[in-house]
């Protein structure tokens, strides 16, 4: 079945230490997006892109980027994790002037 | 700014009575969606219902219909003869058109839905 996937489901890493999130998608929608959601709160979003053009969230700290090498590829770049950013990540993706979002499970990031 | 206000934390439902979660919402724009979505234990968030604001009547999917008050700014969620399966945490969400031609969803933070046996 075609479907937005994404690994790895579960991610530990240290305070400060890279990590990557990544998301891909079979359904060859033109618009990728990356949510934030944290426990007991609403999936904030982080920045989405439309097929290469990047847009960021006026309020997304600087340590969150995003990379679109394809259509098919969107990876979340942190690059120095802190305790707060411990969150479940969503990627969804739509197709451009559909208004439903397809959602992938979501990575569930811990920071030690 | 848009909010999304959902002011039920957690609700519980016997297995096929009727169920309704709250949903309020603040915009200044005339044209939107509106939606629930459900995202059951294995986190999926998948589409229940969505409701076009220009629309006055209230959509219905099998089950789940909403009741759309559009001056309140209010958008309820029904869900007739609750299963089991329809244990999730469940988000309103608001919806407009950004310039890029995209879209921009606006979650509120949530109702966990358990349904009893």
């Amino acid at each position: 079945d075609a479907m937005v996937i994404q690994n790895p489901r579960y991610q530990v890493t240290q305070f400060g230490k890279p990590v990557t999130l990544s998301c891909s998608q079979t359904l060859n929608h033109n618009v990728m997006y990356w949510y934030q959601q944290k426990s007991s709160q609403a999936p904030k979003l982080l920045f989405h892109y439309y097929d290469k053009d990047f847009n960021n969230e006026a309020d997304t700290p600087d340590n969150f980027q995003s990379r679109r090498p394809n259509t098919s590829f969107c990876f979340l770049d942190i690059r120095s994790p802190g305790l707060g950013d411990a969150a479940m990540y969503l990627c969804a993706t739509s197709e451009v002037g559909s208004e439903k979002l397809f959602f992938g499970s979501g990575t569930q990031l811990s920071v030690l | 700014a848009q909010t999304v206000t959902q002011s039920q934390p957690e609700m519980s439902v016997q297995e096929a009575e009727t169920v309704t979660l709250s949903c309020t919402y603040d915009t200044s724009e005339s044209n939107y969606y509106l939606f629930w979505y459900k995202q059951p234990p294995s986190r999926q968030m998948i589409l229940v219902i969505r409701q076009e604001a220009y629309k006055q009547q209230n959509a219905t999917e099998n089950r789940f219909s909403v009741n759309f008050q559009k001056a309140a700014k209010s958008f309820s969620l029904k869900i007739s003869d609750s299963q089991l399966g329809d244990t999730a945490m469940y988000f309103c969400a608001f919806m407009k058109l950004l310039t890029s031609g995209t879209y921009k969803y606006i979650f509120g933070t949530g109702t966990r839905l358990k349904v009893l046996a």
